[in-house]
């Protein structure tokens, strides 16, 4: 069966220091994944999502970035974090060909 | 471009009673996925709709879809505390991507 972890779980980091939020994937090869934000009561908003190893593509500019160093791995970054950073990041993955989405955890930011 | 909306946007329910929530896309798509998010905690498969006329119930929750109309529902029968959630409907915008509602937020009270 297919599992997919995010850490931390959650996170409170000042304005203007960095950030680092990963993703994993096991039981599965070749997935679709994504990072989504949820902002507090509010909807998914797609951030990145890639399609095989270093394809990133980026929905929303922002001074968040997106890489994929291996196939089930997936990292969100930023150099330096904003306050409008806070929310609730969620990753997900599809099987290749598929639609249907699976979420990982989260991971609760807080900017301070 | 895809727009995918829901309604209500929040829904107030007391136990025991019926309701339906409502989403409706813009463009074609044969197939409509419905997710459960519980407070704090990430999001949940709870239905699959892979064709017109698809139906697909579990417990007290009925979703349906109607591709012709680009509409799909979620129903509720005798609403309990458990059910109270946040549920989104999601479209395909092509292999790569879903396009998600605004959420529903539901909660039930005695």
């Amino acid at each position: 069966s297919q599992t997919i972890h995010q850490w931390p779980a959650t996170l409170v980091q000042p304005v203007g220091s960095p950030l680092s939020l990963e993703c994993t994937v096991e039981g599965t090869s070749n997935p679709n994944l994504y990072w989504y934000r949820q902002a507090a009561g509010r909807g998914l908003q797609l951030l990145f999502y890639s399609v095989g190893i270093g394809q990133i593509s980026s929905e929303v500019p922002q001074n968040l970035s997106a890489s994929r160093p291996q196939d089930r791995q997936f990292i969100l970054s930023s150099k330096k974090l904003l306050l409008s950073d806070s929310g609730f990041y969620l990753c997900a993955w599809s099987r290749r060909g598929t639609y249907e989405q699976y979420f990982g955890p989260g991971t609760r930011l807080t900017v301070t | 471009e895809l727009k995918v909306e829901q309604n209500p946007l929040f829904l107030s329910m007391q136990e025991g009673k019926n309701y339906t929530i409502y989403c409706n896309y813009s463009t074609t798509s044969d197939r409509l996925y419905w997710y459960r998010q519980d407070p704090g905690k990430s999001l949940e498969s709870l239905f699959v709709l892979l064709s017109n006329g698809a139906v697909k119930q579990e417990g007290r929750l009925m979703a349906s879809l109607d591709t012709k109309a680009r509409l799909s529902t979620l129903h509720i029968t005798a609403a309990v505390h458990d059910l109270s959630a946040t549920y989104f409907c999601a479209v395909p915008l092509n292999t790569d991507k879903l396009i998600f509602g605004t959420g529903t937020r539901l909660q039930v009270f005695p």
